[in-house]
């Protein structure tokens, strides 16, 4: 089991591009999370699944869009890249919920010029 | 407003020590969990307990929910154990201590 993927690994955009970050899992969990991390701070929940078909809202979303397009796919799409989203992008996934286990994807290193 | 507090933020040790990391929250919680952020930047989750005490191998993880406060301890350290320690908890939604960075020196 691969477990967690996220393409890219790294990214260098200009403020205004467009970019998709795709993620993928293999353990047939129900829940899937993108979470961005910035030095100094914890990690900050952009939005989540709880399952197939439904997407919610997390501490930041502004500038950010999902798509659940499956059980196994979760991407996260910036529209309009600005500087200010310049961080490392984890997507993670569980079973159901929060209560369980998260297992983290490999990361992607953004950078928004 | 911080609803989880780690520390210290850096920790220094020499090979062999017992390490501990502590953990303070604010919020009502169904679960606490430590994870184990990599020097290349991996995350991996090494504890998930809502009571009690949890064992593996060097690790040990405690949780004292009177008081709001959870503990990692490493005994033996070892450089391969350098690493940033996040703890997080399920409240609402999930929140995140800004870890804690552990270096291991020979």
């Amino acid at each position: 089991n691969a477990g967690v993927t996220q393409t890219p690994k790294f990214q260098v955009l200009k403020t205004g591009q467009s970019m998709t970050l795709q993620c993928a899992q293999d353990m047939n969990h129900n829940s899937m999370y993108w979470y961005r991390q910035d030095p100094g701070m914890g990690l900050r929940l952009i939005y989540y699944s709880a399952s197939e078909g439904t997407t919610d809202k997390g501490e930041v979303p502004n500038g950010y869009n999902v798509s659940r397009l499956n059980k196994r796919e979760f991407s996260l799409r910036l529209e309009s890249a600005a500087p200010s989203q310049t961080s490392v992008y984890f997507c993670a996934s569980s079973e159901t919920g929060r209560v369980n286990e998260q297992f983290f994807g490999p990361g992607t290193r953004l950078t928004v010029l | 407003k911080n609803e989880v507090e780690q520390s210290p933020q850096n920790l220094t040790a020499q090979e062999g020590e017992f390490i501990t990391i502590n953990c303070s929250y604010s919020v009502g919680i169904s679960a606490l969990h430590w994870l184990q952020q990599h020097p290349g930047g991996g995350i991996v989750s090494l504890f998930m307990l809502s009571s009690g005490k949890k064992k593996h191998g060097r690790l040990i993880a405690t949780i004292n929910i009177q008081e709001k406060h959870s503990s990692l301890h490493i005994t033996a350290s070892h450089p391969r154990d350098s690493a940033v320690y996040i703890c997080a908890v399920n409240g609402n939604q999930f929140y995140f201590g800004t870890g804690t960075s552990l270096t291991v020196i020979p």
